[in-house]
């Protein structure tokens, strides 16, 4: 089956550091997106990786092993407005020409003072 | 300003009332996207659509049906036969061209409460 784990919960402090992970088996592959969703909103990009390595945007940064089947996303200098959901999805194998985006359940960070 | 619109943000309908949700993208984006998002669990496509005047069944499309007449615009009916409507329901949109070009972009999203 297609499987997408992330924790469900995380707290962090202000001004701290953050590792989000996520471990994906699908029945193929061809990309793995971040995205940041705060509560009712909609879910905004955040980075996508599609070779093995670290990918760096800012105070954000996020990681892929293909062979490991494994990302993290990476908050350093955590503000209280990084207070949301991450969502982390997989561009699985192609149905009908069409690399469907298979989606984790998401983790919610908290960030206290 | 470029982006795609969602209405209504809030919705309210009888059961066994048909509702319709809108999404529209001046984007100029080939595909377009629905899904719904449940507590605790990963988004679930429910249609999508890659050229005007064709769509595709996602995983949980029972309940649910689409038309794409306009490439700006790709509106979703939930039916009465969807047994458990409430939910959040999301559009996006992306390019169609492989890679990380085609990251999909969402719209704000229509809460859906049956009551």
């Amino acid at each position: 089956g297609q499987n997408i784990d992330q924790p469900t919960e995380m707290t962090a402090t202000e001004g701290a550091i953050v590792q989000i992970n996520c471990t994906y088996q699908t029945s193929g592959f061809n990309g793995l997106f971040w995205y940041q969703q705060h509560a009712g909103e909609a879910p905004t990009f955040l980075s996508y990786n599609v070779l093995d390595g670290l990918e760096e945007k800012g105070r954000f940064s996020s990681f892929l092993s293909r062979s490991k089947g494994y990302s993290y996303l990476l908050l350093k200098e955590l503000q209280m407005k990084d207070s949301a959901s991450y969502l982390c999805a997989v561009r699985g194998g192609t149905r009908g020409g069409y690399n469907k985006l298979i989606f984790g359940a998401g983790t919610r960070l908290a960030v206290h003072p | 300003d470029g982006g795609i619109t969602q209405s209504p943000k809030y919705l309210f309908r009888k059961e066994g009332q048909n509702v319709t949700l809108s999404c529209e993208q001046n984007l100029n984006h080939d595909a377009m996207y629905w899904y719904r998002q449940d507590p605790g669990q990963g988004l679930r496509l429910i249609y999508y659509s890659q050229i005007v005047n064709d769509f595709q069944k996602g995983d949980i499309a029972e309940g649910y049906s689409v038309s794409r007449e306009k490439k700006e615009s790709f509106p979703l009916t939930v039916t009465s036969a969807q047994k458990n409507p409430t939910a959040f329901y999301l559009c996006a949109s992306s390019i169609v061209g492989g890679g990380g070009t085609d990251t999909q972009y969402f719209g704000p999203g229509t809460r859906l409460t049956v009551l």
